[in-house]
């Protein structure tokens, strides 16, 4: 059971480059997260997804995208990345039960904006 | 806005010493979930308390959540350097999505 999985682990990306960072779980979950972690930080939630075709904005959208087209998927799109986006970025999944929503999460994706 | 005061950032101590890492809000939380996150790993659940004034032991970690539902303490005895790592709490409010509020962390250091 792989649970949540993030590709990459690591990637330098140019001023102004766009890049996808992909993330997948196989635990049928219907909540999937963003976050990002910068250095000695907690957590920040950019996006979240309660089921596919529902996205809606965490904290700190500003400079991404998502989108969620089946229930194991959720890619985050940076589209002209910029360095105040270099940061570890963590995926998440969860399932829904009364009271209680431990989240799962992936490995990271460490990005640096050069 | 909910925001998790979490203190200290840092403690560094001798193994075998006790510690207390604190988590504190102005906002009521429905839950509140401790997480030990390692370098180069995503953060791992340790502990979910839900109902105020609820205490959890897990070995040597004890959870609790506060009678009002706005703070939680992690108390470890007889630390280990296996306790090294980032604990990170985290509160879930009455939301849609069941989204998490994340505190800053407090990293600790056990030494040997």
């Amino acid at each position: 059971n792989a649970g949540v999985t993030q590709t990459p682990k690591f990637r330098i990306l140019k001023i102004g480059q766009s890049m996808t960072l992909q993330c997948t779980q196989d635990m049928n979950h219907n909540y999937m997260y963003w976050y990002r972690q910068d250095p000695g930080m907690g957590l920040k939630l950019i996006y979240y997804s309660v089921g596919a075709g529902i996205t809606d904005k965490g904290e700190v959208p500003n400079g991404y995208n998502v989108s969620r087209s089946t229930t194991e998927d959720f890619p985050l799109r940076l589209e002209l990345a910029a360095p105040s986006q270099t940061s570890v970025y963590f995926c998440a999944s969860s399932f829904p039960e009364t009271g209680i929503q431990p989240q799962h999460f992936g490995d990271g994706t460490r990005l640096s904006i050069l | 806005t909910q925001l998790l005061e979490q203190s200290p950032q840092f403690l560094s101590i001798q193994e075998g010493e006790n510690l207390t890492v604190y988590c504190n809000s102005s906002s009521v939380f429905s839950s509140l979930q401790w997480y030990r996150q390692e370098p180069g790993e995503g953060p791992v659940l340790l502990v979910t308390v839900v109902t105020g004034g609820e205490v959890k032991k897990l070995k040597r970690l004890t959870f609790q959540f506060g009678d009002a539902r706005k703070d939680s303490s992690l108390h470890i005895t007889a630390a280990q350097p296996g306790d090294t790592g980032l604990y990170l709490c985290a509160g879930e409010g009455n939301n849609a999505g069941n989204m998490l509020t994340f505190g800053g962390g407090t990293r600790l250091m056990v030494k040997p």
